[in-house]
């Protein structure tokens, strides 16, 4: 099974909060990462975390990690249409570089 | 700025053949990761190349093989197709500094169908 483990689907309201939650199994990882991937492109970079910090915030986008239990969340506020999407989270196992390790994605649907 | 740029965009072969995907790394980055993303999955690590040199390999067999050039363009070949190689191929550069984290810029892809 994958080290990184995701929810396959979130569907919400424009206007609402959407968590989409993470869990990951090496716990040697210095960082942890969000990617968003609209359909027909690439892996477009959201926003990091370092595996020292509890949260982190930018603009719309909070990221939460506990560290004990390993899991990793990303909210998203006023979430628009233009946020549907698939969302990876990506973790960078201890001494692998810069290797990603990607959960499956968790596929947003905004509804208006 | 020049972005991470691949090609081609989409590929057909037939199991058996050979593939040559081709990517070319942002301006100033010298390390070329390539993943490849089953439908459905996340992507999966194929390997790194730094400065020409594989610098990592995830889980994948010898078929799946590179190259990364003086400019640190990069190819990525399989030997050998088999229909589960039919994926999207990722291309991402970047370049490592001091600080542990480095950003890694995706391309947009190349979509290979084996049959």
């Amino acid at each position: 099974g994958e080290d990184v483990e995701q929810s396959l689907f979130l569907s919400v309201r424009e206007g609402d909060s959407s968590v989409i939650n993470c869990t990951y199994t090496d716990s040697s990882s210095t960082y942890l990462y969000w990617y968003k991937q609209e359909p027909g492109a690439g892996l477009q970079l959201l926003t990091y975390i370092f595996s020292n910090m509890d949260m982190k915030q930018d603009q719309r986008l909070t990221v939460l990690l506990n560290k004990k239990d390993k899991h990793l969340s990303l909210r998203i506020a006023d979430t628009q249409t233009g946020d549907s999407a698939i969302y990876f989270c990506a973790e960078t196992p201890n001494n692998a570089g810069n290797m990603l390790t990607f959960g499956g994605g968790t596929r947003l649907m905004v509804k208006p | 700025e020049t972005g991470v740029t691949q090609s081609p965009t989409h590929l057909i072969k037939t199991r058996g053949q050979q593939v040559t995907l081709r990517c070319s790394s942002q301006s100033g980055h010298n390390t070329v990761s390539w993943y490849q993303q089953a439908l459905g999955q996340g992507p999966q690590f194929i390997f790194q190349y730094y400065r020409e040199e594989e610098n990592g390999r995830g889980n994948f067999p010898p078929r799946f093989s590179g190259l990364q050039f003086p400019n640190y363009s990069s190819e990525l070949n399989v030997n050998a197709l088999e229909l589960d190689d039919s994926a999207l191929y990722l291309c991402a550069s970047s370049f490592p500094g001091l600080e542990a984290y480095n950003e890694q810029f995706f391309g947009p892809g190349t979509r290979l169908t084996v049959l």
